[in-house]
Parts: C-alpha cells; sequence; structure tokens
C-alpha cells in the first residue's frame, strides 16, 4: 500500500508561471517531508524539506507548504525556469531513526 | 558534490548470469542505501547497511543480497538475475539514519535479457 502518493504523472507549465506539485500521504507518523528532484541519467538531488510543526518552508524560488490535517503537501516553484524540467519525488520519514519513503515521481516539463 | 561513485554505469546481461553493482564512497558516512528505480514506483529501497557488515533488508529485498566489508564500499548483488530486475539502481549514502538528505549517486542501468 502506497504510504506516499503523487498522483499526477506529469505537468506542464509556461515558462514563468508557477508549478505546483502535489503529494498525499497516509500514515499520519510521518514527521519529516522532502522533495527531490532528478534529471535524467543523475541521481535524485536534495530540493527541499519541511518539518512536520512547521506548515510552510521556503528556498529562493521554492515553498513547500504542508497541510497535516489533510495529509497533503505541494511544492510551488515562481517563477517556473526552463532547468526546472525534471522529475519531483515526494519524500517522507515517520521518525528520527525511520528511512524515507518517496513517492512515484511527477515529471515537470517547463514549456517556453 | 557527495563523492559517491556506482560502477559499472551501465550493464547488460541474461538471466540467471550473478551481477553485482558497486558503490564506493569517499565521504566516510556510516549509511549506505541501495535503491532501485522503476516507471510507475519511484524510488524503493533494497536493502541499507548500518555499518561495517552490518546490513538489512528494505522494502524489495527479494533476489538481492549485500555486503559492505569496508565503510566505503556497499556492493549489491543479484544471485541469479532475473528479466524484472532489469531497472535503474542507485546507490545513496547518509552519517545517520535522521540525517536528511540522502545524497546519491548516479545510477547503474541494469537491463537483464
Amino acid at each position: 500500500d502506497q504510504q506516499v502518493k503523487q498522483n499526477s504523472p506529469s505537468l506542464s507549465v509556461q515558462e514563468g508561471r508557477i508549478s505546483i506539485l502535489n503529494c498525499d500521504y497516509t500514515n499520519s507518523m510521518f514527521d519529516y517531508f522532502l522533495w527531490y528532484k532528478k534529471y535524467p541519467a543523475e541521481g535524485p538531488t536534495f530540493l527541499i524539506s519541511i518539518s512536520s510543526i512547521k506548515d510552510k518552508n521556503e528556498d529562493g524560488r521554492f515553498t513547500v507548504f504542508l497541510n497535516k490535517s489533510a495529509k497533503h503537501l505541494s511544492l510551488h516553484i515562481v517563477p517556473s525556469q526552463p532547468g526546472d524540467s525534471a522529475v519531483y519525488f515526494c519524500a517522507a520519514r515517520r521518525g528520527v531513526d525511520d528511512k524515507i519513503i518517496f513517492g512515484k515521481g511527477t515529471r515537470l516539463h517547463i514549456l517556453p | 558534490d557527495a563523492g559517491i561513485t556506482q560502477s559499472p554505469r551501465h550493464k547488460v546481461t541474461e538471466t540467471g548470469t550473478p551481477v553485482t553493482l558497486r558503490c564506493h564512497q569517499t565521504e566516510n558516512h556510516r549509511y549506505m542505501y541501495w535503491y532501485r528505480q522503476d516507471p510507475g514506483h519511484g524510488l524503493r529501497l533494497i536493502h541499507y547497511s548500518y555499518g561495517v557488515k552490518d546490513t538489512d533488508k528494505g522494502e524489495v529485498s527479494d533476489g538481492y543480497s549485500v555486503s559492505r566489508s569496508k565503510t566505503e564500499d556497499f556492493l549489491l548483488t543479484l544471485e541469479s538475475a532475473t528479466s524484472s530486475q532489469t531497472s535503474v539502481y542507485f546507490c545513496a549514502i547518509s552519517e545517520t539514519p535522521s540525517e536528511q538528505p540522502q545524497h546519491f549517486g548516479d545510477g547503474t542501468r541494469l537491463s537483464i535479457l
């Protein structure tokens, strides 16, 4: 049973507009959430994270929002740039000694 | 960039043959992980290691074994490769299990014919 769900396999956004990637989770014990970005033929790289005690974390163009009551988080990219075209993985962890669990990923295409 | 090297980067082999993938790190991190990435499944943990000679199973460990005789090397072995093990394999490292994020290697693309 999938505990971290990314229900949109792909998303296309015009350059300069906002990209919103969504992630849902089922385990209320998750206390830390991460987003990774992956380019073809490369390994995933960390993008941004958020602790369950917060509802927002911002790093430059990237903002992650957490809605614990809805078990939902989203990654906002503003403004979207061509280099943002990649696969984005949502991930979650249940505790400090637990392994992280990844979603299936969403492929983001930034259109010129 | 974290010093993680995976070898080989690409491999094609036949069903039933043994295959070993290597992950080498220069960061002296205690924890090392093997994941596989498949379309429609994302990244799934195969095995991980929390020290030399200390390993444990992940989510999809059947058909795989691992060994870690040195801090810097973590080997993944497919004892008798099957077509279902065709995948892209990623190694990752972290200093502690709570240290996030993990740092990933660039992957090994393995095709089992």
